[in-house]
Formats: structure tokens, C-alpha cells, sequence
């Protein structure tokens, strides 16, 4: 595998389910993020990993609880979920520490639907 | 209020033509311009970037431009091809943390 991955690329769920989004990168980067992208709106960042450690949390519901067990691994469990939060799930990573220019490379997504 | 804008929701172009998508800023501590091309279900993948100290950054077909005075970004692309049909996302980066805009679709017609 190369890149980023993410994992299931689709799921349907229940208001009253638990699951998890799996994310994982293959490019030694230090930091890893979890973006929201829904229908006709710019990506909006949820939360942000540097070196394991949570160093954002763009002021999320407490239904979505990231982790991040190393550098390479981010999870986003989902628990009692609304039918406002179907929408596309992105994981990037990023290579922080270099500067200025520091570049972010998205998995492919999974795309929620929320009944 | 949004910091970071496309205001063409879509751009239609014959192919060999030059395409060019506009993005607009307001934060001018923005230190770093990415775009980014997107497929339908699948992720953005990152294009071309320019540096707030340069104005011009070239790759191949593609050319970014950056006008600090006017708070603006373009991306040119010549010649158009129809594999270039994709929503383009502009982002902005300050320490790291990148803004999108809403993206603007391209197509590119045969």
C-alpha cells in the first residue's frame, strides 16, 4: 500500500450505531488530520494529530471521537450520529516540521450515510 | 465569514484551450497556496503549490499565480485536456492548517 488509505470507503449506519473510520498513512509524516467535506461546501477540518497528540479540535460534536495510536494510524469513532452528519470522511497526512511549505496528502475517503 | 473563495461554482473549456480557475483570499497571513484536483469518489489530490514569496510556479501544463497586493491565486492550465474534467479546490495554508475554497468544476470538452 502507498499513500493514504482509509477504511470502509462506504458505510451506511443507524442513528444509534457505533463505528469507526480507519485511516492510514505509508509516508513516514508526522501529523494527521480528519476532514468533513459535505454536499456543496468547502472542506472543513475536524481535527488535527501531531506526533500523536491532538493539537486541534475544530470545535466538533463530542458523536465524533478521534485517536490516534502512532504516527502512521488515525481512527474516527462514531456513536449516535444525525442524518446532517452523512457526508465525505477525509484522512490526510502532512510532514510537519519542514517549514512553511508543508503539503497535505488526502486518503480517498468514506462516504457516510447516516438513516 | 469565509477566508478563502472560488467564486465560479463551474468553467466549461474546449480542449487545447487554456482553463484558468481564480481564488480569492482575505487572510494575509497566509504563508503557503495549494491546489488540489478531485474525482468524483475519490480524494483530492494535490496538484501544484506556490510560496507567499514567489508569484509564479510552474509545472508542466500547469502554472500557478499569486497577486499578494490583490489577495489572489490562479491556476492556469494549457493545453486543456478532457482528463482534466475534476473539481479544483484552492487552499491556503498558515502554520500548517489549510482553508479550502468551495471548489470550482471543470470541464473540459472534446
Amino acid at each position: 500500500e502507498t499513500g493514504v488509505t482509509q477504511t470502509p470507503r462506504h458505510l451506511v449506519m443507524g442513528m444509534t450505531n457505533k463505528k469507526s473510520l480507519k485511516c492510514e498513512q505509508h509516508l513516514g509524516h508526522n501529523a494527521m488530520y480528519w476532514y468533513k467535506q459535505s454536499a456543496k461546501k468547502p472542506l472543513e477540518l475536524m481535527f488535527v494529530y501531531n506526533f500523536k497528540e491532538q493539537t486541534e479540535n475544530n470545535s466538533v460534536p463530542s458523536r465524533f471521537s478521534p485517536e490516534c495510536p502512532n504516527s502512521s494510524h488515525l481512527f474516527l469513532h462514531l456513536h449516535t450520529l444525525q442524518p446532517e452528519d452523512s457526508a465525505l470522511y477525509l484522512c490526510a497526512s502532512s510532514q510537519l516540521g519542514l517549514g512553511k511549505e508543508e503539503t497535505q496528502y488526502f486518503g480517498p475517503g468514506t462516504r457516510l450515510l447516516v438513516l | 465569514d469565509q477566508q478563502v473563495k472560488q467564486n465560479s461554482p463551474s468553467l466549461s473549456v474546449q480542449e487545447g484551450r487554456i482553463s484558468i480557475l481564480n481564488c480569492d483570499y482575505t487572510n494575509s497571513m497566509f504563508d503557503y497556496f495549494l491546489w488540489y484536483k478531485k474525482y468524483p469518489a475519490e480524494g483530492p489530490t494535490f496538484l501544484i503549490s506556490i510560496s507567499s514569496i514567489k508569484d509564479k510556479n510552474e509545472d508542466g501544463r500547469f502554472t500557478v499565480f499569486l497577486n499578494k497586493s490583490a489577495k489572489h491565486l490562479s491556476l492556469h492550465i494549457v493545453p486543456s485536456q478532457p482528463g482534466d474534467s475534476a473539481v479544483y479546490f484552492c487552499a491556503a495554508s498558515q502554520g500548517g492548517k489549510l482553508i479550502f475554497g468551495q471548489g470550482t468544476e471543470l470541464s473540459v470538452k472534446p
